[in-house]
């Protein structure tokens, strides 16, 4: 079965801090995808990533980057110098190669303070 | 950009009540879903249809809900008798799921409240 697992609940950060969210997952499968979504308070789920297991390459995208180590199966995402306006809920996801649905992780709820 | 759009973006009915969500996927996705989160809680899978039948569901998707796709374009979700617990916000996504296995574009949610 598949599991994705975001052990932390809640974070608040200052603004212009660094904050990384951690995403650990579970699956027997050997090709996969991973995804990170933002959930702003307005409640859509926005796409912000997706990585397939075949590409351990991290990824930048300005402030946003991602820190894939299948060794330790997982999918970290990294915020730099943080904004009110990422304050959201985020959300690691895992589907695999078949067709099947995403799997979602219970969600990191990011608290950005001016 | 495409867009998955779903109505009504909120929709309020009385326990007992039929209620239908609709969907509009993007037009060249051939994979639509549907999924529900409970306030506060996480996303959870209900059923995705390929094909003009459900290719996979959960424990979820009882004989309460069921799908549709009537006419090309639009994708329902159709709850028979609701029930306080069906209160949520109920996603819609769609997918090429071709080689390239793109993300699901989710729709901006429909909020249900069954009261």
């Amino acid at each position: 079965a598949q599991k994705v697992t975001q052990a932390q609940t809640e974070i608040s950060v200052v603004e212009k801090e660094d904050v990384t969210l951690d995403c650990v997952y579970e699956t027997r499968d050997t090709t996969y995808y991973l995804f990170w979504y933002k959930q702003p308070p307005s409640g859509e789920l926005v796409f912000l990533i997706r990585r397939n297991s075949f590409d351990e390459q991290n990824e930048i995208s300005g402030r946003y980057s991602w820190n894939f180590q299948k060794s330790t199966s997982s999918f970290n995402f990294t915020i730099t110098a943080s904004q009110v306006v990422d304050s959201a809920v985020y959300f690691c996801a895992l589907t695999g190669n078949y067709g099947q649905n995403f799997v979602f992780g219970p969600g990191t709820r990011l608290s950005v303070l001016p | 950009e495409p867009e998955v759009t779903q109505t009504p973006s909120h929709q309020v009915t009385q326990m007992g009540q039929e209620v239908i969500l609709r969907c509009v996927p993007i037009s060249n996705h051939l994979y639509f879903y549907w999924y529900r989160q409970i306030l506060g809680q996480k996303v959870e899978f209900l059923v995705s249809f390929y094909n003009n039948e459900i290719s996979e569901k959960s424990e979820i998707f009882d004989d309460q809900f069921s799908v549709e796709r009537p006419d090309g374009s639009n994708f329902t979700l159709k709850i028979r008798s609701t029930k306080l617990e069906d209160s949520a916000m109920y996603f819609c996504a769609s997918s090429d799921r071709g080689r390239s296995h793109t993300e699901a574009f989710f729709g901006q949610g429909t909020r249900l409240t069954v009261v």
